[in-house]
């Protein structure tokens, strides 16, 4: 089955420094990745997508990275912002069909 | 707002009682998917349509859940005799195709 997970559960950074969120994912036949914002007490947020043709893909003030050799995704966050706080969740769209695979996320806290 | 809506939003229920959820998609969108989520994890996948065919389910699906889209715009989700364990957040999403998905904000399960 497929397998996708977080390196850490928790990350605190101060406002205005640059943000890095990791994700381990299992499955090699895995094409298409997505990073998530959930705020609390509300539905995932879509930040940022990559299909498996790319190692790189920057939306504003967010860069994903892929590394299909190693399996890994990380998710950039520039000069972040208290506004970033939330939980993160990568995902990854499984082998029959368009279900996602989610990880167990981590939490970003932003210091002022 | 044209963002995929849930209704309602919290629901409180005793054990053995049915419960109906309500997932309006963005008009759009042809697929439509529901997802559960428990504290502190990644939502999980339960059941996908595409129109109005359910193409999809999860292992998590019990018997006593049932998923409709009669007429390929909104859907409804059933639990049957409910349980504790089944005290979560359940999510609705919504796409064009493959393209990404959009999440509503969920409604909350408590079965007391």
């Amino acid at each position: 089955g497929e397998n996708v997970g977080l390196h850490l559960p928790t990350l605190s950074v101060q406002e205005g420094d640059n943000s890095i969120i990791n994700c381990a994912y299992s499955n090699s036949a895995s094409d298409y990745f997505i990073w998530y914002k959930q705020e609390s007490g509300k539905g995932p947020q879509f930040i940022i997508d990559i299909r498996s043709n790319m190692d790189k893909r920057q939306g504003q003030r967010v860069t994903v990275l892929l590394n299909k050799t190693v399996k890994h995704l990380s998710l950039q966050i520039a000069a972040t912002q208290p506004g970033d706080s939330a939980v993160y969740f990568c995902a990854s769209e499984g082998n029959a069909g368009n279900m996602l695979t989610f990880g167990g996320g981590t939490r970003l806290m932003v210091k002022p | 707002d044209t963002g995929v809506s849930q209704d309602p939003r919290h629901k409180i229920t005793k054990r053995g009682q049915n419960v109906t959820f309500r997932c309006d998609p963005i008009s759009e969108h042809n697929r439509l998917y529901w997802y559960r989520q428990t504290l502190g994890q990644g939502p999980e996948f339960l059941t996908y349509f595409q129109n109005e065919a359910q193409l999809e389910k999860s292992r998590l699906l019990s018997d006593r859940f049932s998923a409709e889209r009669p007429k390929g715009s909104f859907s409804t989700l059933e639990i049957q005799r409910t349980e504790q364990g089944d005290s979560a957040m359940y999510l609705c999403a919504s796409s064009r195709g493959s393209s990404e998905q959009y999440f509503g904000p969920g409604t909350r399960l408590t079965v007391t």
